[in-house]
């Protein structure tokens, strides 16, 4: 069975660092993988998307992610954080060539943002 | 384009209490999908339907729940006899038609329950 594992539960880091959120899958083959974002009560924004191609993703607010296939990863990257970038932050999973079935998903990664 | 509606946002109930949630999804995506969200915990699917038809229903989804999709076009999920541990977010989303390489589900805002 397809699975995400986002290891770090919370992350707080100074307006202005660097971010990287870590994500990997299992699954037996190379699935689909988004990085979606989610404010406090809201629903999920899609940050960005990795189908195939270039292994280097870019995304919305300044966000990327890079597929690496040998180690299972696909970590979110951002070079400057800003303050509104607090939230939680899900990688999810689908299986190749089935972008419309229901995503997998990992436990999530909140970030928080201090001056 | 208006995104993926949910109503109500909030929702609080008593235990023992049959709710129902409506999704609007994205006008002319076929697939139509029903998630739970419990604190601290990623999404869960629940269920999907492409077009009118229910596809595949998650093994949370207990008997107590059902989802409908009868036109195709908005959807609702009923829980009967509400208990406390159906206290959660309730998310919905829509994605393009079926066969389309890379459909992406777009999320509307969620109806958060609480049971009492």
């Amino acid at each position: 069975a397809q699975s995400v594992t986002q290891p770090d539960i919370h992350i707080t880091v100074s307006e202005g660092a660097s971010l990287e959120l870590r994500c990997n899958y299992s699954y037996g083959a190379t699935p689909y993988l988004f990085w979606y974002v989610q404010s406090p009560g809201q629903g999920l924004q899609l940050l960005l998307k990795y189908f195939s191609g270039d292994t280097l993703v870019q995304g919305i607010k300044g966000f990327e992610a890079e597929f690496k296939r040998s180690q299972s990863s696909f970590n979110l990257r951002k070079p400057s954080v800003h303050w509104s970038d607090a939230a939680e932050y899900f990688c999810a999973v689908a299986p190749m060539n089935s972008g419309n079935t229901p995503l997998v998903f990992g436990k999530g990664t909140r970030l928080s943002v201090i001056a | 384009d208006t995104g993926v509606s949910q109503d109500p946002r909030h929702k609080i109930t008593k235990r023992g209490q049959n709710v129902t949630f409506r999704c609007d999804p994205i006008s002319e995506h076929n697939r139509l999908y029903w998630y739970r969200q419990t604190l601290g915990q990623g999404p869960e699917f629940l269920t999907y339907f492409q077009n009118e038809a229910q596809l595949e229903k998650s093994r949370l989804l207990s008997d107590r729940f059902s989802a409908e999709r009868p036109k195709g076009s908005f959807s609702t999920l009923e829980i009967q006899r509400t208990e406390q541990g159906d206290s959660a977010m309730y998310l919905c989303a829509s994605s393009p038609q079926a066969g389309t390489v890379g459909g992406t589900q777009y999320f509307g805002p969620g109806t958060r329950l609480l049971v009492l």
